[in-house]
């Protein structure tokens, strides 16, 4: 299976900040089948990017994601406070489908 | 607008078994695979099982392959997830989603399963 690996674990960053998160995969992603998720406590997850870096419906052009192969990342440009949250890749290009283990994303 | 609203989740004692339901509305259910996702309390996302849009093919993690079933009636607009020799380490909040070979575009609010005795 592909083992998503993202960093940092924990971020600590301030409102107004970039944010900028890694997902690495142990082999190459075809086609860029990989999403981005949002988690925020007490909720489901949100997919904000597909495709590696095309937002999903209604997420703010602050979020961007980029990369190919096995290397990806997701930018969050000038943070917002509902910005902060778990964030979570996952690919589906081989199966199973899998996971990163998430970047918390903290107020500093 | 798309809905997902998972039901069936318990308190159930290890070995046991639950059948888990997900009612789809708002869109063309039979034009999406869905999926199963858990996650244990404190932990992250875990996919369970996919299935295409007319249950012609499965998919299942190695930790529940042989002891979870995944199907769906497409004229009920519904997914089930039925969960045999349930162990401790299937304590999650399960998650049900459209997409398996695509993107998992939304999801519901989750069914909570406790397996304890």
């Amino acid at each position: 299976e592909i083992v998503l690996t993202q960093s940092p674990g924990t971020l600590s960053l301030s409102p107004g900040e970039r944010a900028t998160l890694s997902c690495r995969a142990s082999r190459s992603i075809s086609y860029s089948y990989l999403d981005w998720f949002q988690q925020k406590p007490g909720q489901a997850p949100r997919l904000l990017i597909y495709g590696a870096s095309s937002r999903a419906t209604g997420i703010p052009d602050r979020f961007s994601g980029s990369g190919s192969g096995t290397d990806f990342t997701l930018t969050i440009s000038r943070l917002e406070p509902e910005d902060f949250a778990v964030y979570y890749c996952q690919q589906y290009s081989s199966s199973p489908v899998t996971f990163g283990q998430g970047t918390r994303l903290e107020i500093k | 607008e798309v809905q997902l609203v998972e039901s069936g989740g318990d308190v159930v004692r290890p070995g046991g078994s639950l059948r888990l339901s997900c009612a789809a509305s708002g869109f063309t259910f039979d034009d999406y695979g869905m999926s199963w996702v858990r996650q244990a309390p404190g932990k992250g996302l875990e996919w369970v099982s996919g299935i295409d849009w007319n249950g012609g093919s499965t998919g299942y993690a190695d930790s529940v392959k042989g002891r979870f079933t995944i199907s769906r009636d497409n004229a009920k607009n519904s997914l089930y997830l039925q969960m045999n020799s349930l162990r401790a380490e299937d304590t999650a909040l399960y998650y049900c989603a459209r997409g398996w070979n695509q993107d998992f575009d939304y999801w519901g609010q989750g069914t909570l399963v406790t397996v304890s005795s």
